[in-house]
């Protein structure tokens, strides 16, 4: 199955409020990435978070990883439409290997 | 524009054809790697070339193979295509540098098989 699946498949919310996105994995991890993909684009990478931290900021974007739990969530508060896209967590076992993607987590920001 | 260069960008073909997609990695990137995107089987690893070798390999159908140019540029070429090889085909490149592992997209090849 896939390392990084991410949680819930598709999420509707009202432009303002807070959308949390979560992703697990199987194995261990040296980083975990998360990456955005407006509709039938490329994947533009949004922030890294290392197996060493617990916490990242970056504007509005918030992730937390939680090694124990093979878990992570991706927070964005004050949503806006611009944010209606595809959100999809991201696996690195480290050095040149590359990421293994889970199916993403489709975000609706309504107007 | 992301630095990373695919084409084409939408190719129509018939089932048995065979096509190559072409990728130009970011200035300096020295891995690339292909990804198939499909509804059903989200985005799926392909391979990887490292400097001209290639270096992993993931979900690539025996009908696909790939190479890595001396000059960094890859292509993938996909043969004897079936209906379920229509997808988005995504090239990403990376400077790798041993720890954290970031990917830059290309705007991606979507490939049409009738």
């Amino acid at each position: 199955s896939q390392q990084g699946e991410e949680d819930p498949q598709a999420l509707s919310i009202q432009e303002g409020e807070n959308a949390t996105m979560n992703c697990s994995y199987k194995t261990s991890i040296n980083n975990l990435q998360w990456y955005r993909q407006n509709s039938g684009r490329g994947l533009v990478h949004l922030i890294l978070i290392r197996s060493n931290e617990r916490e990242k900021h970056s504007g509005r974007l918030r992730v937390t990883l939680d090694t124990s739990k093979k878990s992570s969530s991706l927070l964005i508060t004050a949503s806006r439409a611009a944010d209606t896209a595809s959100y999809f967590c991201a696996r690195a076992r480290g050095g040149a290997d590359g990421l293994t993607f889970g199916k993403g987590t489709h975000l609706i920001i309504q107007p | 524009d992301s630095g990373v260069t695919q084409t084409p960008k939408h190719l129509i073909t018939a089932t048995g054809q065979r096509v190559t997609l072409r990728c130009s990695p970011r200035s300096g990137d020295l891995s690339v790697y292909w990804y198939q995107q499909s509804l059903d089987q989200g985005l799926q690893f392909l391979i990887q070339y490292y400097n001209g070798e290639e270096r992993a390999k993931g979900n690539i159908l025996e009908r696909f193979s790939a190479q890595q140019f001396p000059d960094l540029h890859s292509e993938l070429n996909l043969s004897s295509l079936e209906l379920g090889d229509s997808a988005l085909y995504f090239c990403a490149s990376s400077v790798v540098t041993g720890e954290a592992n970031v990917l830059t997209f290309g705007a991606g090849s979507r490939l049409t098989v009738l």
